[in-house]
C-alpha cells in the first residue's frame, strides 16, 4: 500500500500568501516528518511531529497531525520566493530500522 | 552545521559495470540509510544500517546491491552489475539514535547515477 500521499501535486501562489500542503497515510506511524527539496539537491529536514502530538510550529511553518484521519498538513505562512521547492511528507514507524516512507510530494511555486 | 557529504555528484557508467557510491555521514550519527529517487518519482527506501549490519532492506535492494562501512567515516553503496533501470539519484542519510524515538534524518545532496 502507498504511504504518505500529498496533495495538491502542485501549488502556485503569490509571495506573501500562505501555502497549505496535505499528506495522507495508511498505516500506523510513530512520527511524520516534512522535508523540502530544491531542484537537483538533497532533502532538507523541516519538522518532525510525533504520533502523540497534534500541532507543531517552527518559524513560519506549522504542522498538524490527525492520527484518527491519518493525515497531516504543512502550512507555510507569508511565503517567499525562496520557499519555491518540492515538499515531501515522510512517515516513520518505531521498528528496528527507522526507515522513512516518502510521499510523492507537492511542488510549490512562489511567484515574486 | 555538520552535513552529510556524497561523492561523486554525478556518475556515468556503462551497463553491467560495477559502481560504488560514497557517503560520509555526520560524525556522531549511528544510523545510516540509502534512498533512491528515479526522475519524477518518489524517494524510495533502499537499506538501513546500524551497528555494522543491515537492519532492514527493501525489495529493490537485491543481490546486486551491498553496503559497507569500511572505516570509521565512510558508508558506501555498491551496485555489482548495473542495469539501465538503476539510473536514479541516490541519497545517503544519517540520524542519531535515541532508543524508541525516531530522529530526523539528514540527507546528502545525492549522486546522480546514469547508466548507459
Amino acid at each position: 500500500s502507498q504511504q504518505g500521499e500529498e496533495d495538491p501535486q502542485a501549488l502556485s501562489i503569490q509571495e506573501g500568501e500562505n501555502a497549505t500542503m496535505n499528506c495522507s497515510y495508511k498505516t500506523s506511524i510513530n512520527n511524520l516528518q516534512w522535508y523540502r527539496q530544491n531542484s537537483g539537491r538533497g532533502l532538507v529536514h523541516l519538522i518532525l511531529i510525533r504520533s502523540n502530538e497534534r500541532e507543531k510550529h517552527s518559524g513560519r511553518l506549522r504542522v498538524t497531525l490527525d492520527t484518527s484521519k491519518k493525515s497531516s498538513s504543512l502550512l507555510i505562512t507569508a511565503s517567499r520566493a525562496a520557499d519555491t521547492a518540492s515538499y515531501f511528507c515522510a512517515t516513520g514507524k518505531m521498528d528496528s530500522s527507522y526507515k522513512l516512507i516518502f510521499g510523492s510530494g507537492t511542488r510549490l511555486l512562489v511567484r515574486p | 552545521e555538520p552535513e552529510v557529504t556524497q561523492t561523486p555528484s554525478h556518475q556515468v557508467t556503462q551497463m553491467g559495470q560495477e559502481v560504488i557510491l560514497r557517503c560520509v555521514p555526520i560524525s556522531n550519527h549511528l544510523y545510516f540509510y540509502w534512498y533512491r529517487q528515479i526522475l519524477g518519482q518518489k524517494v524510495e527506501f533502499l537499506v538501513s544500517f546500524y551497528n555494522n549490519e543491515i537492519s532492514e532492506k527493501s525489495e529493490i535492494f537485491d543481490d546486486q546491491f551491498s553496503v559497507e562501512r569500511p572505516d570509521g567515516s565512510n558508508f558506501t553503496l555498491k551496485i555489482r552489475s548495473t542495469k539501465l533501470e538503476d539510473s536514479a539519484m541516490y541519497f545517503c542519510a544519517s540520524s542519531e539514535v535515541r532508543k524508541g524515538r525516531n530522529q530526523p534524518q539528514h540527507f546528502g545532496d545525492g549522486t546522480r547515477l546514469s547508466i548507459l
